[in-house]
């Protein structure tokens, strides 16, 4: 069945270090989302990616898309404590509105 | 800010016993989903609902799940017969469009906690 990895499952980074996570489909995937979820709270949206290739910004987060459509990576530069959860990729098959989580990968940022 | 609502926020249950969580999703959102998210896991795609009926639905959606638009603000997930393995955060979520559409900004309920004894 489908499948969607993150890796790593969880990052402990001081503040001030950089953090990536990697997210691998087993299949190609039409548009990828990424989502955080904070402790005990619900996932948010943050962005999606639709074209193969797409790499997109917003502050010190980089979203990137892979060209066969298949992975994508979160960056962020120089964490902050309040980047702290579980960040989430998602998408759906080609398949119309069923949706894949990824495994997740969860952040703690020391102070 | 719209954002979607779920009730109740806990529930506990008895094993066997059916429990209907309910949500109240963004107005003007067409496409409505159940998630379910097993403690310390990732989020689960149970089932999503278009246009008064099911779009998709997961291997774990299986005959003891429902869900209903009763009228046109609530959409519920039913369970007929909880079992243990039922007890887990349910998140709705709903969009203005389709998950293959070149925006889809999912907006997630604060959850209701099941809890099934």
């Amino acid at each position: 069945g489908q499948q969607v990895m993150q890796i790593p499952q969880y990052q402990h980074v001081q503040e001030g270090e950089d953090f990536t996570t990697y997210c691998n489909s087993s299949t190609t995937l039409s548009n990828i989302q990424w989502y955080k979820q904070r402790p005990g709270g619900h996932p948010v949206f943050l962005i999606q990616l639709v074209k193969s290739g797409e790499v997109k910004k917003q502050k010190r987060l980089t979203f990137q898309f892979g060209e066969a459509k298949k992975n994508s990576s979160l960056h962020i530069t120089a964490t902050q404590t309040t980047d702290v959860g579980t960040y989430f990729c998602a998408g759906p098959l080609f398949t119309f509105n069923k949706f894949y989580f990824g495994s997740g990968t969860k952040l703690n940022v020391k102070p | 800010e719209p954002e979607v609502t779920q009730t109740p926020s806990h529930q506990v249950t008895q094993m066997g016993q059916e429990v209907i969580l309910r949500c109240v999703p963004i107005s003007n959102h067409l496409y409505f989903y159940w998630y379910r998210q097993i403690l310390g896991q990732k989020v689960e795609f149970l089932v999503s609902f278009y246009n008064n009926e099911i779009s998709e639905k997961s291997e774990i959606f299986d005959d003891q799940f429902s869900v209903e638009r009763p009228d046109g603000s609530n959409f519920t997930l039913k369970i007929r017969s909880t079992k243990l393995e039922d007890s887990a955060m349910y998140f709705c979520a709903s969009s203005e469009v389709g998950t293959t559409s070149s925006y889809n900004e999912q907006f997630f309920g604060p959850g209701t906690r099941l809890t099934v004894l």
